[in-house]
């Protein structure tokens, strides 16, 4: 399967700050998405990245908050804007290289933390 | 509302034992599904699909009952390092996953 880097590992943030995770992968992928995961809590899906064009947010989730860009298929990043402790997650990138039916798989995770 | 459903455990099991985790999912149109597993503080990995037929990967054996909506697996002679949470994931089309809360599971000496 793809090789998936995730950038950065982990960070602490200062508030109303904002932090941009990239996440890079050793072949052409179809689909990326981003996600975040809550302490004790399971995946949920923020967006997926689309090549050329914007994103497609889920039910919650905001570009303003979760500016993404792709612009291209090995890469796309992920921006958490004006940081508050509600932000501390785990957030991850997914991609999918053949059909959509095809399981995803998933970068290392960042895992930020805001003071 | 899509949801998945499993049993949060934990399933606390000595080394060699078998263990089963199952899944319900309620969109009937999902259309494929597998099972990820999750260490502490790591990224979830495939540990397999799931088909129709059913599917085994050496001592891991997953089931699937569209009709009931019911996926299940099984670990046969669990090891120590077989200790995680296993995710039941749901595609329901265009690679939109439906993540359940994870089954954890602890296996000991």
């Amino acid at each position: 399967s793809a090789v998936i880097s995730q950038k950065p590992s982990r960070d602490i943030c200062q508030r109303g700050t904002s932090l941009t995770i990239q996440c890079q992968v050793d072949s052409q992928v179809t689909m990326m998405f981003w996600y975040r995961q809550q302490p004790g809590q399971s995946l949920t899906l923020i967006a997926t990245a689309n090549q050329g064009s914007e994103a497609t947010y889920e039910s919650g989730f905001v570009i303003d908050k979760f500016p993404i860009s792709r612009p291209n298929l090995t890469f796309s990043t992920l921006t958490v804007s004006n940081l508050s402790p509600e932000d501390s997650s785990i957030y991850l990138c997914s991609v999918v290289a053949g059909a959509s039916n095809q399981p995803q798989h998933f970068g290392d995770g960042t895992r930020l933390s805001i003071l | 509302r899509k949801e998945v459903e499993q049993d949060p455990g934990p399933f606390n099991v000595p080394e060699g034992a078998t263990v089963a985790f199952n899944c319900t999912y309620s969109n009937s149109a999902s259309q494929s599904f597998f099972w990820y597993r999750q260490d502490c503080r790591k990224e979830p990995k495939l540990l397999m699909s799931v088909y129709s037929s059913g599917n085994e990967d050496g001592r891991f054996t997953a089931q699937l009952n569209r009709a009931s909506q019911y996926i299940s697996l099984l670990i046969r002679d669990s090891k120590l390092s077989d200790s995680a949470t296993y995710l039941c994931v749901v595609n329901e089309g265009y690679s939109t996953l439906t993540f359940g809360k994870g089954t954890m599971l602890l296996v000991s000496p």
